[in-house]
């Protein structure tokens, strides 16, 4: 079975700070997807990355950064140079690829504040 | 880029009264829908998958009696909260995953609505 583990539930940081977030997942595929959400106080999931299995490479954009460990079962997210706006809910999933019908697992998230 | 467009945003409602929700593919074919539930400070839990043409399929604990779901296009999947009460209240979310028809392969990626929350008083 697929699980997806955010062990912070809470994390709060003073602008400007750097801050990381972590996720690890259990899945006995060996091909799959991981992805990041955003989901301000609206409500609305804002998608920030995918990730396939086969691809370790880290990624950056702008303040954001993923770091992909297969060898940990993890796909930890940091956010450089935190600011107000960057405050929300993060959520880890997992997906199986190639089907239509298997639904995105989520992670309890993370709640980040930033303080001014 | 695909776009699911979800119905109401935000709805409240009487006690015992039913309460529909829309999710709408606005420029792609969504064979299934996923409906998630998320109470406040909580994650999206997944309460049905539902298949154009075919009944939905529940995870456990979701009554199907309660929670009508109807797919009945490759456009347009509904999700009905019948006779609710005050513990249904909570923020739920629709989602697909765009479907080529051409390849039948599955784009990678998902797409959610906007979310619908729902206050029953």
């Amino acid at each position: 079975a697929q699980k997806v583990t955010q062990a912070q539930t809470e994390i709060s940081v003073v602008e400007k700070e750097d801050v990381t977030l972590d996720c690890v997942y259990e899945t006995r595929d060996t091909t799959y997807y991981l992805f990041w959400y955003k989901q301000p106080p609206s409500g609305e999931l804002v998608f920030l990355i995918r990730r396939n299995s086969f691809d370790e490479q880290n990624e950056i954009s702008g303040r954001y950064s993923w770091n992909f460990q297969k060898s940990t079962s993890s796909f930890n997210f940091t956010i450089t140079a935190s600011q107000v706006v960057d405050s929300a809910v993060y959520f880890c999933a997992l997906s199986e690829p190639y089907s239509g019908n298997t639904p995105l697992v989520f992670g309890k998230g993370t709640r980040l504040s930033v303080i001014a | 880029g695909a776009v699911v467009s979800q119905h109401p945003s935000r709805v409240i409602c009487k006690s015992g009264t039913s309460v529909k929700i829309e999710c709408r593919s606005l420029d792609f074919q969504a064979t299934t829908m996923f409906w998630y539930r998320q109470f406040p400070k909580q994650s999206l839990m997944l309460m049905a998958t539902s298949n154009e043409g075919s009944k939905a399929t529940y995870e456990q604990g979701v009554e199907k009696d309660k929670f009508l779901i109807n797919h009945a296009s490759l456009t347009l999947s509904t999700l009905t909260v019948t006779s609710a009460h005050p513990e249904d209240s909570s923020f739920y979310i629709c989602s697909a995953r765009p479907y080529s028809p051409l390849t039948g392969v599955a784009n990678y990626g998902y797409t959610f609505g906007s979310g619908t929350r729902l206050t029953v008083v």
